[in-house]
């Protein structure tokens, strides 16, 4: 059962538009979610993260909203960039400091950006 | 400051064989996390070490152990591999826990079982 919904395995995105990659859970204990972004070859690395007792968190061109009663969040990327195509996890907590979990991660959006 | 390395990068073991990774986590960092990235399974954490104490484990059969000496470097092994251990196995290091927007991630050793 997956706690941890991706749902579009891929997302093809104009250079300069806006990318917006989405993400569902189930655990309603999940209280912490991140964005990392990995290319070939390399480890993931963290993007974004947002606590649930926000809606928004933005850096720079990394924006995370996150709908609780929807147990939805979405990462949007403005403008995309060539460098921005990679493959976005996203991956939830129920404690930021570390649940006996770990993170639980989706199964990751592979973001194209066409030039 | 070095980055998180793991080895070997690659690895091909036949099923049965038992197979042994290695970490190596950014200087200072005392946490590291272990995790199995599938195609159809995405990323799973396997386990987490704290201070040579694995802390928190994922819900992997005991065919999955894992370790962490002193100096914080971090060995995970496998035994009687299956075809379906085949998987990028990630390790992940961070200061005091893992606090996950510190949590730092290696290349990865990708593992093909035979």
């Amino acid at each position: 059962d997956q706690q941890v919904k991706q749902n579009s395995p891929s997302l093809s995105v104009q250079e300069g538009r806006i990318s917006i990659l989405n993400c569902d859970y189930t655990n309603s204990m999940f209280d912490y979610f991140l964005w990392y972004k990995k290319y070939p070859a390399e480890g993931p690395t963290f993007l974004i993260s947002i606590s649930s007792i926000k809606d928004k968190n933005e850096d720079g061109r990394f924006t995370v909203f996150l709908n609780k009663s929807a147990k939805h969040l979405s990462l949007h990327i403005v403008p995309s960039q060539p460098g921005d195509s990679a493959v976005y996890f996203c991956a939830a907590s129920a404690d930021f400091r570390g649940g006996a979990d770990g993170l639980t991660f989706g199964k990751g959006t592979h973001l194209i950006i066409q030039p | 400051k070095a980055g998180v390395t793991q080895t070997p990068r690659y690895l091909i073991k036949t099923r049965g064989q038992q197979v042994t990774l290695s970490c190596s986590p950014i200087s200072g960092h005392r946490s590291v996390s272990w995790y199995q990235q599938t195609p159809g399974q995405g990323l799973q954490f396997l386990f987490e070490y704290f201070s040579e104490t694995q802390r928190n484990k994922g819900n992997f059969p005991g065919r999955f152990s894992g370790r962490q000496f002193s100096n914080s470097r971090s060995e995970m092994n496998v035994s009687t591999l299956e075809l379906g251990d085949s998987a990028l196995y990630l390790c992940a290091s961070s200061k005091a826990g893992p606090l996950y927007n510190e949590q730092f991630f290696g290349p990865g050793t990708r593992l093909t079982v035979l």
